[in-house]
């Protein structure tokens, strides 16, 4: 069963254009979300992340928009660049009974490619 | 400071064959975790160890095993590989792992290609 649910799979974006990414989930239980920012051949690396507790959080171009209503979060790229060329993965972590361990759940990423 | 170290970087293995993959955390690090990714699947968790104790554990098979050791460093052991087990291996070290909203820093990985 895939926990969080992302899309598009790939993007092709205009320079100086908008990325948008969206990610959806159904456990209530999740109560942290980042987003990765993979470019080929390199491991993930965190981009921005957000608690559910705030709506936007803004860094640089990258904004996260967060709707815990509707159990959706967002990653918008303003002036997109070819450089942000990369999979991005949302991902959702939960505290795990027990251990007192915490889970990240990953989306499947997205590839987004930005043509000059 | 070093980055997480990933050993092999590159692996061709035959089916039924198995293989141990090594990790080397940050410095200082005492959470390494470990995930599968895959075109189809994206990143999937498979575990995670802090202070030599696995923490955490993902749906996957019982051929999937790890172990960490006393300085952090951790390898994780693929038994009878399986065609389905090639995918980029990632292990990913943080300080005390997610619970604190830290940052995991992952590794380059390890591409396994299973034959």
């Amino acid at each position: 069963q895939q926990q969080v649910k992302q899309s598009p799979q790939s993007l092709i974006v205009q320079k100086g254009g908008i990325s948008i990414i969206n990610c959806a989930y159904e456990n209530t239980a999740f109560d942290y979300f980042p987003w990765y920012q993979q470019f080929p051949g390199k491991g993930p690396a965190l981009l921005i992340a957000i608690r559910p507790d705030v709506s936007e959080k803004k860094e640089g171009r990258f904004t996260i928009s967060f709707n815990k209503s509707a159990k959706q979060f967002s990653l918008h790229i303003m002036d997109s660049q070819p450089g942000d060329s990369a999979t991005y993965f949302c991902a959702a972590r939960r505290r795990n009974s027990g251990a007192g361990s915490y889970q990240l759940t990953f989306g499947k990423g997205t590839k987004l490619s930005v043509i000059p | 400071k070093a980055g997480v170290t990933q050993t092999p970087r590159y692996l061709i293995k035959t089916r039924g064959q198995q293989v141990t993959l090594s990790c080397s955390p940050i410095s200082g690090h005492r959470s390494v975790s470990w995930y599968q990714q895959t075109p189809g699947q994206g990143l999937q968790f498979l575990f995670e160890y802090f202070s030599e104790t696995q923490r955490n554990k993902g749906n996957f098979p019982g051929r999937f095993s790890g172990r960490q050791f006393s300085n952090s460093r951790s390898e994780m052991n693929v038994s009878t590989l399986e065609l389905g087990d090639s995918a980029l291996y990632l292990c990913a070290s943080s300080l005390t792992g997610p619970a604190t909203n830290e940052k995991l820093f992952f590794g380059s990985g390890t591409q396994l290609s299973v034959l």
